[in-house]
């Protein structure tokens, strides 16, 4: 199975700072690579496919970029509503594995 | 599609067999994928299988031996079948769908259509 580790595991910021989630995968999975978001008592929400392709309908202040083992969730300019949980997942081969989740709070 | 429907047993014995649907209310599924994803409480997402177009499933290996995942031939619903659960198996299961069809190929970019959600409580 492809392990996929994400850093930190969870991070406190304030509205307007800049966001950096790490995802690592433990071999190289091209760019099939995923990021979504939850928020509590919801399903998740897809924000990035193919680890750079914006979802339509997602603010352009989140951005994913990398390939191959490392990729990066970006939030430009952390806002109220982008207070959840993010989790990578891969697509490259079974079991499609997930990260283990980074839980963005308030400072 | 902005979400599916899901329905199923949410109350179980150890031993007894989980079973869920996933549909769409007077439609057909939309992507080429399918897929269940649970999630424990207070924990992440875990996959636990899908099934394609095509009808050929894919298992995660941990669960493999319990799991079954099956679809109707009308392409409106897919179903997931979980035996001999435990207090383990307890959790919130997720069916989603994803995928898309470029002229005769399918490609997969992850889930973009999630269920709501179906807690399943595993308690003798």
């Amino acid at each position: 199975d492809i392990q996929m580790t994400q850093s930190p595991s969870s991070l406190s910021a304030s509205v307007g700072d800049r966001v950096t989630i790490t995802c690592r995968a433990s071999q190289g999975i091209s760019n099939d690579l995923g990021w979504y978001q939850q928020k509590p008592g919801k399903a998740p929400k897809r924000l990035i496919y193919a680890a750079s392709t914006l979802e339509t309908g997602v603010p352009s202040r989140f951005s994913g970029s990398g390939s191959g083992t490392q990729f990066t969730l970006t939030i430009s300019s952390l806002q109220p509503e982008d207070f959840a949980t993010y989790y990578c997942q891969q697509h490259y081969s079974f079991p499609r594995t997930f990260g283990q989740g980074t839980k963005v709070e308030i400072k | 599609q902005d979400q599916l429907q899901q329905w199923g047993a949410g109350l179980l014995k150890p031993s007894e067999t989980l079973s869920l649907t996933c549909g769409v209310d007077g439609g057909s599924l939309s992507g080429f994928y399918w897929s269940w994803i649970r999630q424990p409480p207070g924990k992440g997402l875990e996959w636990i299988g899908e099934i394609n177009h095509s009808g050929d499933t894919y298992y995660n290996p941990s669960l493999k031996s319990r799991v079954s995942i099956s679809a109707g031939t009308s392409r409106s619903q897919f179903s997931l079948r979980l035996s001999s659960v435990t207090a383990a198996d307890t959790a919130v299961y997720y069916c989603a769908t994803g995928g898309v069809m470029k002229g005769r190929y399918y490609y997969y970019y992850g889930a973009d259509v999630w269920g709501q959600g179906t807690t399943v409580t595993v308690s003798s």
